[in-house]
């Protein structure tokens, strides 16, 4: 079963506004990663969160991580039409295999 | 030219047909990864494999089997492709930190 539950599924935004996309996950990680991915396109690494971290940015993007709640937020502020897109939550627990939440579809209205 | 590409990048094929989806990456990496991509599903891991001479299953192995020919080229097959293999098939690379992962553009096999 998949390890990341992600929320929403789906979201449309004006353009200029912000974007927050939760992760939720069942079992003790390492780290926790989110991933873009433009339609039928491969995935692409965004930000990584050690589980001894609670807050992340890297430009426009902001990541949380509460692990006793065993949840990850990701805010993307002023967002863009290029931002439209799926992301995608994965935690690790060991070594480097990854498991996916099944993503959330964003939508940026020019 | 792209670090990790995929072969082929569209593929129909027909129940009980043996099918090879090929992934080669020049970043040096020596873990590899293969994925599946169902709507609404997110990434499945296939097999993965840390070195030329360690391959593993992942969460959704039967009816797959791969081959790691070098440290750049990981394959996978299905030796009686069935419709419900019908998916975008994802392959990955990551350095021995084992963190981040970096992807090839995807397979779309059709099995009719």
């Amino acid at each position: 079963s998949q390890q990341g539950e992600e929320d929403p599924q789906a979201l449309s935004i004006q353009e200029g506004e912000n974007a927050t996309m939760n992760c939720s996950y069942k079992t003790s990680i390492n780290n926790l990663q989110w991933y873009r991915q433009n339609s039928g396109r491969g995935l692409v690494h965004l930000i990584l969160i050690r589980s001894n971290e609670r807050e992340k940015h890297s430009g426009r993007l902001r990541v949380t991580l509460d692990t006793s709640k065993k949840s990850s937020s990701l805010l993307i502020t002023a967002s863009r039409a290029a931002d439209t897109a799926s992301y995608f939550c994965a935690t690790s627990a060991s070594g480097s295999r990854l498991t996916f939440g099944e993503g959330t579809q964003l939508t940026v209205n020019p | 030219d792209a670090d990790v590409t995929q072969t082929p990048r569209n593929r129909i094929t027909k129940t009980g047909k043996r099918i090879m989806l090929e992934c080669s990456q020049t970043k040096g990496h020596d873990r590899m990864y293969w994925y599946r991509q169902d709507p609404g599903l997110g990434l499945r891991l296939i097999y993965y494999s840390f070195d030329v001479k360690d391959i593993n299953k992942g969460e959704i192995s039967d009816g797959y089997s791969v081959s790691r020919q070098a440290q750049a080229k990981f394959s996978l097959s299905l030796e009686s492709a069935i419709p419900n293999q019908t998916a975008l098939y994802f392959c990955a690379t990551s350095d021995l930190r084992g963190t981040e992962q970096y992807f090839g553009p995807g397979t779309r096999l059709t099995v009719t």
